[in-house]
């Protein structure tokens, strides 16, 4: 009965691949979002999505895309992985403006 | 990117002390708070919220207070427990969209 849940939870690879990571929430809720964290905590939001339009964080390189395949998932695709982008990804979603609920996190590491 | 040079606050209480973490904000068309707490290896859980109406709100054994005219957001914890260890963020959002924008979080040790 997990509301918010990704995966995997874990992901080790090497420097230039091609990675996704998945995520679904069961909440009924109609905007759902990417944020990295850094090794200092610093919680950053990548994009929000929702049925009507996608939000994007202009700091966040193109190399980045989220993919909705319906109202329930957005995955996060990253191309041409690199080391910076070694951190820990939450996915979260709420309704309008009411609060988020996230994910127990993606943690990347680029080798 | 990275937070370069920014680091982690860190606030260290006695269990059964009340904990005080504060928050500023700087946009002034933000109008609804939410407090966060994460624990290790997990992803952020609201704790308790509060819209540009009020000054304050109380949970259980959680209390936030906003300050509008400083810009400044707190949380207040009572009797503190060793559970209470974690990682507290506030989150601001304006009514003109549906982004948070996170602060750079308090980490809380509860000493037994």
């Amino acid at each position: 009965d997990t509301a918010v849940s990704q995966t995997p939870k874990y992901l080790v690879t090497q420097m230039g691949n091609d990675k996704s990571i998945k995520c679904e929430q069961n909440l009924g809720h109609d905007t759902m979002y990417w944020y990295k964290q850094d090794s200092k905590k610093f919680l950053k939001i990548m994009f929000s999505y929702n049925n009507k339009e996608l939000i994007i964080n202009e700091t966040v390189p193109n190399r980045f895309s989220p993919k909705s395949p319906d109202k329930a998932h957005l995955n996060l695709h990253i191309n041409s992985l690199e080391l910076g982008d070694s951190a820990v990804y939450f996915c979260a979603s709420s309704s309008s403006n009411q609060p988020q609920h996230f994910g127990d996190g993606t943690r990347l590491s680029i080798l | 990117g990275e937070s370069v040079g920014l680091h982690l606050p860190t606030l260290s209480v006695q269990e059964g002390d009340n904990s005080i973490i504060n928050c500023a904000y700087s946009n002034s068309a933000s109008d609804y708070f939410i407090w966060y707490k994460q624990e290790s290896g997990k992803g952020p859980q609201f704790i308790i919220d509060i819209r540009s109406n009020m000054d304050k709100r109380q949970g259980q054994r959680v209390t936030v207070l906003l300050n509008k005219t400083v810009k400044h957001l707190s949380l207040q914890i009572a009797a503190t427990q060793p559970g209470d260890s974690a990682v507290y963020f506030c989150a601001e959002n304006s009514n003109t969209g549906n982004q948070f924008y996170f602060g750079t979080g308090t980490s809380l040790t509860v000493i037994p």
